[in-house]
């Protein structure tokens, strides 16, 4: 079975401009989380998805979005980038059969400059 | 809600010396514990977790924790460590809901001396 891929793996962006990170989860899972690590910070949770419906959101502003598709592949959107917005960003999925085995991408190292 | 707790930022050792990983939690309801290992430039990657049962887990590479309920803790251990084993860990923490976040802790680097 394939793993949570992640792309790109690496981006450079300009402060004010938009972004889009890509996530395909592992097969048979339908619940797809995101969560933002900042440099020597734990991973902090922006939302999850469930069946292609947002049902969970930590303390991010609005200019964080997503979406997941039926696939249950998901982006994550990042609108105005600010320089704070600078960190892996991680993608994991799961599934009601996985007994909560969350399963991690590699991550895409944002650069906003 | 919930927290996490990871006492000790970093943790040095000598290559096949005993370690320990500290890691409280503070939760009003039940909850599941994982600890994740982070090799540099890499995703997360599941060492273990506790769902219920045994109170001593098993995990990958040689690793395992204890979870104490009195104790709120999860502390992760493993008696011999290898050069491999440097990475950063960290503990986490999961409501019994399939619409719960996972929360983690700030994060332990161990740092393995030959």
């Amino acid at each position: 079975e394939t793993g949570v891929t992640q792309s790109p793996t690496h981006l450079i962006k300009t402060r004010g401009q938009q972004v889009t990170l890509r996530c395909s989860s592992q097969s048979g899972h339908n619940t797809v989380s995101w969560y933002q690590q900042a440099l020597g910070q734990g991973p902090q949770f922006i939302f999850q998805y469930y069946r292609e419906e947002e049902n969970g959101r930590g303390n991010f502003p609005p200019r964080f979005s997503g979406l997941q598709f039926p696939n249950y592949s998901s982006e994550l959107n990042v609108n105005a980038l600010e320089l704070d917005d600078s960190a892996l960003y991680l993608c994991a999925s799961s599934s009601e059969q996985a007994d909560y085995g969350y399963t991690f991408g590699s991550g895409t190292r944002l650069t906003v400059v | 809600a919930q927290s996490v707790t990871q006492l000790d930022s970093q943790v040095p050792v000598f290559e096949e010396a005993p370690v320990e990983l500290r890691c409280n939690y503070s939760s009003s309801v039940s909850v599941y514990l994982f600890w994740y290992v982070q090799y540099p430039n890499q995703g997360l990657q599941l060492l273990l977790k506790y769902l219920s049962g045994s109170t001593l887990v098993k995990g990958i590479n040689g690793f395992e924790a204890e979870f104490n309920k009195s104790q709120t803790s999860f502390h992760l251990r493993k008696p011999s460590v290898h050069i491999s084993d440097t990475a950063e860990y960290f503990c986490a923490v999961t409501r019994y809901s399939s619409a719960s976040k996972i929360i983690f802790g700030s994060g332990t680097r161990l740092s393995i001396r030959p």
